[in-house]
């Protein structure tokens, strides 16, 4: 399968910790990577790898992986972490790319 | 600091094509792929394909094999993405993104600030 799965929505209340996760047969061979989209802008790096982070992404941002699921945790939700985030890896082929349908996270 | 710049707002008619760029400065151009993902209104991002210019063969995603055509200059850093008979559905925001190798998983970073084509009669 070429596909990766997002809940479409999620809400966390202000400091809390909210876990984002990703689905897909291909994450069994690749990482996946996050990226964060504010409205109006452009997608932003947020994870890459095992567990990395652009130096300008704060540390409460992380990443993990379980056979074909992938997950991005916030820790100590701030208002400015309302985005939109999408998941994104090779497919299985290795040749061409794939995101999921992106989750909505809201903070409260 | 790697920067990518892209075209501004164009509005065609069904049928027509467009042809959107992408310019980078702050690195080696040709030796990263620069890759195509567009967003439609209220949607989700959709990989188009991509280039490595120093290659010069672009791949593609198969709903769009034979619709688009990714191209890259070396000599001014630009890549292009034209896509051709247009429809309605075609109405998005197209983003051009470096694609930084690494095994097994590389990324796209950093991306444009997005094109939007609108396509209306």
């Amino acid at each position: 399968s070429s596909e990766l799965t997002q809940d479409p929505a999620v809400s966390v209340a202000l400091g809390q910790t909210v876990r984002i996760t990703c689905q897909g047969d291909s994450l069994r061979g690749y990482y996946a990577t996050w990226y964060q989209q504010k409205p109006g802008q452009a997608p932003v790096l947020v994870i890459y790898g095992k567990n990395n982070r652009p130096s300008r992404i704060p540390d409460r941002f992380s990443g993990s992986r379980s056979g074909d699921t992938a997950s991005l945790t916030i820790a100590g939700s701030q208002a400015e972490d309302e985005a939109d985030y999408y998941c994104s890896s090779r497919d299985s082929s290795g040749n061409r790319w794939v995101f999921g349908g992106g989750t909505k996270v809201t903070v409260l | 600091q790697v920067q990518l710049v892209q075209s501004g707002a164009e509005v065609k008619k069904p049928g027509s094509s467009v042809k959107v760029s992408c310019k980078a400065s702050g690195s080696t151009f040709s030796s990263y792929s620069i890759n195509w993902v567009r967003q439609a209104p209220g949607q989700g991002l959709e990989w188009m394909g991509g280039i490595l210019p120093f290659i010069g063969t672009a791949n593609y995603a198969q709903k769009f094999q034979g619709r688009v055509t990714i191209t890259a200059d070396e000599s001014t850093s630009t890549a292009y993405m034209e896509v051709s008979s247009l429809r309605s559905e075609d109405t998005a925001v197209y983003y051009c993104a470096r694609q930084v190798p690494a095994a097994p998983g590389d990324w796209f970073d950093p991306w444009g600030q997005g094109t939007l084509v609108t396509v209306s009669s």
